[in-house]
């Protein structure tokens, strides 16, 4: 059965540094999402994306955030200029239909430690 | 390969009834055990844990059950209520750096 992978699995960086989160979806999926989960907190929506570009965003996913499909099969987050406060837990999701009640394939996460 | 599992992609109780969602696992080195609980366009909302040590965990109305033997996990809910109609995801951890989310069941309770 197929299934979401997400590299790295650990990534520490310093503090005003770019990171690159990379997720592969499951390869006939078209909606995709980033969520992040801050140690102890809730797991937060950050992004959908559909057909090339951003479908919903929260509040959290500001301008130092972008999303990319950059070759049909990765789905990267990254961060421009990170903060002590974007280290989280990263997931990557994707589903077959557009709509957050439906079947949503998580991915293992990425933990982004901000140095 | 899906390491977690979640078979019924959706799942309608009357209110009042107990709801029983079921979640399956592979890797018998999972040391915990989530579920989470998930309303559209938001994420996952933290409802409940075990540990793999204990096999069964409660907090209000609800339960986690944890057969090790069967590597089957479930979640009551009773008496349900239609404030918990919403997709619940089970999730596997590994010394908690890696999780392993199930693809989720949408449960409804009918009033």
């Amino acid at each position: 059965e197929p299934e979401v992978t997400q590299t790295p699995s650990h990534q520490v960086t310093q503090m005003g540094q770019e990171v690159i989160l990379r997720c592969v979806p499951i390869s006939n999926h078209l909606y995709f999402y980033w969520y992040r989960q801050i140690l102890g907190q809730k797991v937060e929506f950050l992004v959908s994306f559909y057909n090339n570009e951003i479908s919903e965003k929260s509040e959290i996913f500001d301008d130092q955030f972008s999303v990319e499909r950059p070759d049909g099969s990765n789905f990267t987050l990254k961060i421009r200029s990170t903060k002590l406060e974007d280290s989280a837990m990263y997931f990557c999701a994707s589903s077959g239909r557009d709509t957050f009640t439906d079947t949503q394939y998580f991915g293992p996460g990425t933990r982004l430690t901000v140095l | 390969d899906q390491q977690v599992k979640q078979n019924s992609p959706s799942l309608s109780v009357q209110e009042g009834r107990i709801s029983i969602l079921n979640c399956d696992y592979t890797n018998s080195m999972f040391d915990y055990f989530l579920w989470y609980k998930k309303y559209p366009a938001e994420g996952p909302t933290f409802l409940i844990s075990i540990s793999s040590i204990k096999d069964k965990n409660e907090d209000g109305r609800f339960t986690v059950f944890l057969n090790k033997s069967a590597k089957h996990l479930s979640l009551h809910i009773v008496p349900s209520q239609p404030g918990d109609s919403a997709v619940y995801f089970c999730a596997a951890s590994l010394t908690g750096n890696q999780f392993y989310f199930g693809t989720g069941t949408s449960l409804t309770v009918i009033p």
